[in-house]
């Protein structure tokens, strides 16, 4: 089976824009994750969805909203870039609530 | 409240045992886990453990949970080069929101 994967790997945006990152899940999993890691804050949950509902959010600001297609891919999407927002973003998805598995993460750098 | 602390650093000789610990505040947490990251990867799942349970064995991955203390630890036998990495503890709150420690860099000198 094909892992998760994450595209674009890299991205550089400047304040004020906005960016989309996709999450394609493993095959056969219904439930797609999103997660900021940053050296300050480390790793935190965004939000998690499952059948295209979100079923549970992290405390980031509206700033940040995501939402899932039938097919299960996920997308996450940031307005307003701030220079804070400079992460690696990491989508996990699963197929129950005992085993997550990560991509490779999608690198933003805001300038 | 959430909070999953692990010390920072560890540095071991090739050969030897390493053993990364883990504190985590929540008690009502289901499952605990074992995450490795590589320079410029993402997260690899090596292990969890259920609550309910004690200890898990899975090859040279050993995971003792003291769940009075609310202690995590996972012990690597015959560390290799290879497994130098962030090694990252983390508790399931509610379904599949994990709450991360800060991750432990494991240095393996030949």
């Amino acid at each position: 089976k094909a892992g998760v994967t994450q595209t674009p790997r890299y991205l550089i945006k400047t304040r004020g824009q906005q960016v989309t990152l996709s999450c394609s899940p493993i095959s056969g999993h219904r439930s797609v994750s999103w997660y900021q890691q940053t050296p300050g804050q480390g790793l935190q949950f965004l939000f998690e969805y499952f059948s295209e509902t979100q079923r549970n959010k992290g405390n980031f600001p509206g700033r940040f909203s995501g939402r899932q297609f039938s097919n299960s891919r996920s997308e996450m999407n940031v307005s307003t870039l701030e220079l804070g927002d400079s992460a690696l973003y990491l989508c996990a998805s699963s197929s129950n609530t005992h085993e997550q598995f990560f991509g490779p993460g999608t690198r933003l750098t805001v300038l | 409240g959430e909070d999953v602390e692990q010390s920072l650093f560890l540095s071991v000789r090739e050969g030897d045992s390493s053993v990364i610990n883990c504190t985590y505040t929540d008690s009502s947490s289901t499952y605990l886990y074992w995450y490795k990251q590589e320079p410029g990867a993402g997260l690899q799942l090596l292990t969890y453990i259920f609550s309910n349970m004690d200890m898990k064995q899975d090859q040279r991955l050993t995971v003792l949970l003291n769940k009075k203390d609310k202690h995590l630890s996972l012990r690597i036998a015959d560390t290799q080069t290879g497994d130098s990495a962030i090694y990252f503890c983390a508790e399931s709150i509610y379904g599949n929101k994990l709450v991360f420690g800060a991750g432990t860099i494991l240095r393996v000198k030949s």
